[in-house]
């Protein structure tokens, strides 16, 4: 069975900062997604990860995908309060998709 | 505004009803997710149509079916329902079928099965 581990649940940081929130899956997949919510808000698609070694940017956002370790990473460069929001990675396994948990990131001055 | 739209946004019904969302994707998406969130499954796919066929299935309930009509539009319909299918319901649609696409999601239609 797919399973996603998202890491940290929880995550309180300083404007400024760099931070990695780590997404572990437990079955080969051939895609992984990262999305945005904000509180009591709809998702935000932010990242689509097709291949080993993948790398996006966006913004202060970057999303990795290492296939073989079956591990996805979303980095968080220089914070700032407007990423405060709940993060959420999703694998794709044939026609199906498990999520994580979500990381929430608060972002403080 | 992503341009999906869902109807109605809050829904509040008893236990053993049955219950239709309705999703209009953004013009010319031809595919439609449907995505349930509730504080104790969190988020999970439910299923995806494109262009009026069924192209990948979750951990749909046999309760829950949906369905996508001609002009695009889609249908989540819930029967015999269970306090536990209260949650959120969003819908999302992309261009096409491809893996690389972005999903735009709407604003969700909240149930609460009393």
């Amino acid at each position: 069975e797919l399973k996603v581990e998202q890491n940290p649940l929880f995550l309180s940081m300083q404007e400024g900062k760099n931070y990695t929130i780590y997404c572990n899956y437990s079955t080969t997949s051939d895609r992984l997604y990262w999305y945005r919510q904000d509180p009591g808000k709809s998702l935000e698609s932010l990242f689509v990860l097709l291949s080993n070694g993948a790398v996006k940017q966006e913004g202060r956002l970057m999303a990795s995908l290492d296939t073989k370790a079956r591990l996805s990473t979303l980095h968080i460069t220089a914070a700032v309060h407007d990423l405060s929001a709940t993060y959420f990675c999703a694998v794709a396994w044939g026609n199906d998709m498990r999520f994580g948990a979500g990381t929430r990131l608060t972002v403080k001055p | 505004d992503s341009g999906v739209t869902q109807t109605p946004k809050h829904l509040i019904t008893a236990t053993g009803q049955r219950v239709t969302l309705r999703c209009s994707p953004r013009s010319g998406d031809l595919s439609v997710y449907w995505y349930q969130q509730s504080l104790d499954q969190g988020l999970q796919f439910l299923i995806q149509y494109y262009n009026g066929e069924e192209r990948a299935k979750g951990n749909i309930l046999e309760r829950f079916s949906a369905q996508q009509f001609p002009d695009l539009h889609s249908e989540l319909n819930l029967s015999s329902l269970e306090l536990g299918d209260s949650a959120l319901y969003f819908c999302a649609s992309s261009v096409d079928l491809g893996s690389q696409e972005t999903q735009y999601f709407g604003p969700g239609t909240r149930l609460l099965v009393l």
